[in-house]
């Protein structure tokens, strides 16, 4: 049973148009992750939530903002989604300081 | 930012032959994970590294952490052709993981 969901499997959006991923989990960690992962590369983390506190990466653009409204769920929202932006997202959970598990990410075209 | 060498970036072998690849890193890592991502999914952990020199196995797959926590090694015993796609190490620090480049693994039958 799948236990990091992620919603949609595919999303294709509108250059500029926002767009909202999810992300669900039923293991109950308490630390959420949201990475980029672009063709051929290592996921790029872009900020994850430690309980309810936000930890930003420095490189993460402005355009990327997230949503923890509870422990089982995370959102990741682009605001102006650019084509650079076209990529496979990824989320994963942990209970810190344990490995983390992914989910099978969403992958986002940009027309 | 900081990262794992991973090696080799992309492997091809014959079905059954045993393969093998490495991480190394100039920074200490207290846990150290090989995971495995196939095309259109997420990574799946394969085996989680705590000790130092510790020395794992899950089926075919073994892994080692080496005894300065800096580097670790994957085996893949007796390939078939499910274990084709892409290895991902990562070394585990301050919630956060770092990941080497990752090595393609390609299987002819």
């Amino acid at each position: 049973d799948a236990m990091v969901i992620q919603n949609p499997r595919y999303q294709v959006t509108q250059f500029g148009k926002p767009v909202t991923l999810s992300c669900s989990q039923t293991l109950n960690h308490n630390v959420m992750y949201w990475y980029q992962q672009k063709s051929s590369q290592a996921p790029k983390l872009l900020f994850h939530y430690y309980d309810k506190d936000f930890n930003n990466e420095a490189d993460t653009p402005d355009n990327f903002q997230s949503r923890r409204p509870n422990t089982s769920f995370c959102f990741l929202d682009i605001r102006s989604p650019g084509l650079g932006d076209a990529a496979m997202y990824l989320c994963a959970t942990s209970s810190s300081p344990r490995p983390q598990h992914f989910g099978d990410g969403t992958r986002l075209s940009i027309l | 930012g900081q990262q794992l060498n991973q090696s080799p970036q992309s492997m091809f072998i014959q079905e059954g032959e045993d393969v093998s690849m490495n991480c190394t890193s100039s920074s200490i890592f207290n846990t150290w994970l090989w995971y495995k991502q196939d095309p259109g999914e997420g990574p799946v952990l394969l085996i989680a590294l705590y000790k130092a020199g510790e020395l794992t196995s899950n089926g075919r797959l073994t892994a080692q952490f080496g005894i300065t926590r800096k580097d670790s090694f994957l085996k893949i015993s007796a390939s078939i052709p499910s274990d084709v796609g892409i290895y991902f190490c990562a070394g585990l620090g301050a919630q956060k993981l770092v990941f080497g480049q990752g090595t393609r693994l390609t299987i002819n039958p």
